[in-house]
C-alpha cells in the first residue's frame, strides 16, 4: 500500500527556473512532511518539513506548499542550481516515529 | 554535537552467509534509533525502530532482526543472508520528528 505518491518521476530544469515537486497522501492522521534530499552514493539528509498547521514553510530558495483539504504538497525550488540536482523524497510520519517514503523524485538541473 | 557512526562502510557477502552491521550514535541521550534499507534507485523502507535499550520493533519481514545493547548502539543482523538484502542499510535517530541519517553501509550479496 503506496501511501506517500510523489510526481514526476524526474523532472530537467534549467538553471535559474523554479523546479516543482509534487507529493500526495492518503492517510489524515499524518501530521508532520519532511522533505529529503540524496546525492549519489550518499545518505538522505533532512531538507525542509511543514505541519499540517501551516500551509506554506519557506527556507531559502525552497518552499512547501501544503493543501490539507486535498492531502496534497509540493516542493518549490527557485532559482534552482545544478548544485539542487539529487533525489527528492516527500515522506509523512505516522504517529511519532514510522516514516513514510515517496519513491522520490530525480531534479537534474542544467547550467 | 551529534555523529552518527556507521559500520562497516561497504560489505561483499556470499549469499547463505552471516550478516551484523553496527550504528553508534554519540551527542545525544537516549535517542530513538531506526533501520533503513533502500534499493538502488528505490525509494525507503523503515524495517526496525527501538525507543530503549534492549526494546526493538519490526516494521517489515525481511529475515533480518535487530538489537539495541546499548543506548548509543544498534546492531542489525542476520544469519543467513539472501540475495534480496543487497541495498543500502541506513540507521537514523530522532528525538522528536525528525528524523537523521547516518552515512549507511553499502551490501552486496552474491
Amino acid at each position: 500500500q503506496q501511501q506517500v505518491r510523489q510526481s514526476p518521476q524526474s523532472l530537467t530544469v534549467w538553471e535559474g527556473e523554479t523546479a516543482i515537486l509534487n507529493c500526495s497522501y492518503e492517510d489524515s492522521t499524518f501530521d508532520y512532511f519532511p522533505w529529503y534530499w540524496q546525492f549519489p552514493r550518499e545518505s538522505p539528509a533532512l531538507l525542509i518539513a511543514i505541519r499540517p498547521v501551516s500551509n506554506k514553510k519557506e527556507d531559502g530558495r525552497f518552499t512547501i506548499f501544503f493543501n490539507k483539504r486535498e492531502k496534497k504538497l509540493s516542493l518549490h525550488i527557485t532559482d534552482s542550481q545544478p548544485g539542487d540536482s539529487a533525489t527528492y523524497f516527500c515522506a509523512a510520519i505516522s504517529g511519532s516515529w514510522q516514516l513514510i517514503f515517496g519513491s522520490g523524485t530525480q531534479l537534474t538541473v542544467m547550467p | 554535537a551529534q555523529t552518527i557512526h556507521q559500520w562497516p562502510v561497504a560489505e561483499i557477502k556470499a549469499v547463505g552467509s552471516p550478516l551484523s552491521l553496527g550504528c553508534t550514535i554519540k551527542g545525544k541521550s537516549s535517542p530513538n534509533l531506526y533501520w533503513y534499507w533502500q534499493a538502488t534507485g528505490g525509494t525507503l523502507q523503515q524495517l526496525f525502530y527501538s525507543i530503549t535499550v534492549g526494546q526493538v520493533e519490526s516494521v517489515v519481514q525481511l529475515n533480518l532482526s535487530a538489537s539495541r545493547p546499548k543506548d548509543d548502539q544498534f546492531i542489525l543482523s542476520t544469519e543467513k543472508l539472501l540475495l534480496s538484502h543487497s541495498g543500502f542499510y541506513l540507521c537514523a535517530w530522532s528525538q522528536g520528528y525528525e528524523q537523521y541519517f547516518g552515512p549507511g553501509t553499502r551490501l552486496t550479496v552474491l
